[in-house]
C-alpha cells in the first residue's frame, strides 16, 4: 500500500520564525510532489510542486526533494498568523498526467503573534 | 489560471432526496476530475477519479449506486448523491487536472466545495 506520512502535530512556531513541515512516503517509484495549504472549513490549495532533488523556492516558500530518502519537505519563512493552516503532503507516482495524489493526513501549523 | 469552481457551495435538504453537485474547470480543459469527501476534523478522503467521456472509477468502499457521477464534457463533472441520508452529510470537494498538450506532472486543482447536510 503506497504511503504518504505526515506528523499530524500542531505545530507551533511564532510569528517570524521559520516553519518546517515533513513528509515521507513509502513508493520509490513516486515523481510529483505537492504542497497543498488547506485552511479550516476551506479546500486545499496548491502552494507548491516540486519534481526533481534539491529546493525549490517560491517566495517565503521552500521545497526540498530527497528521493533517496523519500523525504519531501516544505520551509515557510518569515512565518505570518495567516499561515496558520493544515499543509497537506500529496505524492503521484506516475509522470505526465497519469496516476492519483496519495495525500498524506496533513500536518496543522499555528503561527502565534 | 486552473480556477475550478463547484455549485452549490453548501445544501440542506432532507432525509431521501438526491443533491447534485456540479464541478467546473473555468480556465482549463479537465480531462480528469475527482471527486473527495472530507467529515470534520479528518483527512480527504478520494471517492472517484472521472474520466471526460467514460465512466468513473470508484474508490473501495464507495457505492457508485449511491454517488453517481457523470463527466460529460471536458469543463464540467457532476455528483449526484441518491436518497441521501443523515450520515452522508459531508464535505465533498471536486479537484481537476490540466488535460492540455503539455505535461503538467499531474497538479490538481481544487474547487471550493459543497457542504451538505441532510437532516
Amino acid at each position: 500500500q503506497k504511503e504518504v506520512e505526515q506528523n499530524s502535530g500542531p505545530l507551533s512556531v511564532p510569528e517570524g520564525a521559520i516553519a518546517s513541515l515533513n513528509c515521507t512516503y513509502s513508493d520509490r517509484g513516486s515523481q510529483s510532489f505537492f504542497w497543498y495549504r488547506q485552511y479550516s472549513g476551506k479546500s486545499p490549495e496548491l502552494i507548491m510542486s516540486i519534481y526533481s532533488n534539491g529546493d525549490k523556492e517560491d517566495g517565503r516558500f521552500t521545497a526540498q526533494l530527497n528521493k533517496a530518502s523519500q523525504y519531501v519537505s516544505l520551509l515557510i519563512r518569515d512565518s505570518q498568523p495567516s499561515d496558520s493552516a493544515t499543509y497537506l503532503c500529496a505524492v503521484n507516482t506516475y509522470g505526465g498526467s497519469q496516476g492519483n495524489l496519495i495525500f498524506g493526513k496533513g500536518t496543522k501549523l499555528s503561527v502565534k503573534p | 489560471g486552473a480556477v475550478v469552481s463547484q455549485h452549490p457551495s453548501w445544501v440542506i435538504c432532507k432525509s431521501g432526496t438526491s443533491v447534485k453537485i456540479e464541478c467546473r474547470s473555468l480556465d482549463f480543459q479537465a480531462t480528469t476530475m475527482f471527486w473527495y469527501r472530507q467529515f470534520p476534523k479528518q483527512s480527504l478522503m478520494l471517492m472517484a477519479t472521472s474520466n471526460e467521456g467514460s465512466k468513473a472509477t470508484y474508490e473501495q468502499g464507495v457505492e457508485k449506486d449511491k454517488f453517481l457521477i457523470n463527466h460529460a464534457s471536458l469543463t464540467l463533472s457532476t455528483l449526484t448523491v441518491t436518497s441521501a441520508h443523515p450520515e452522508d452529510s459531508s464535505f465533498y470537494i471536486c479537484s481537476a487536472r490540466d488535460g492540455g498538450g503539455i505535461p503538467t506532472y499531474n497538479e490538481q486543482f481544487f474547487g471550493p466545495g459543497t457542504r451538505l447536510t441532510v437532516l
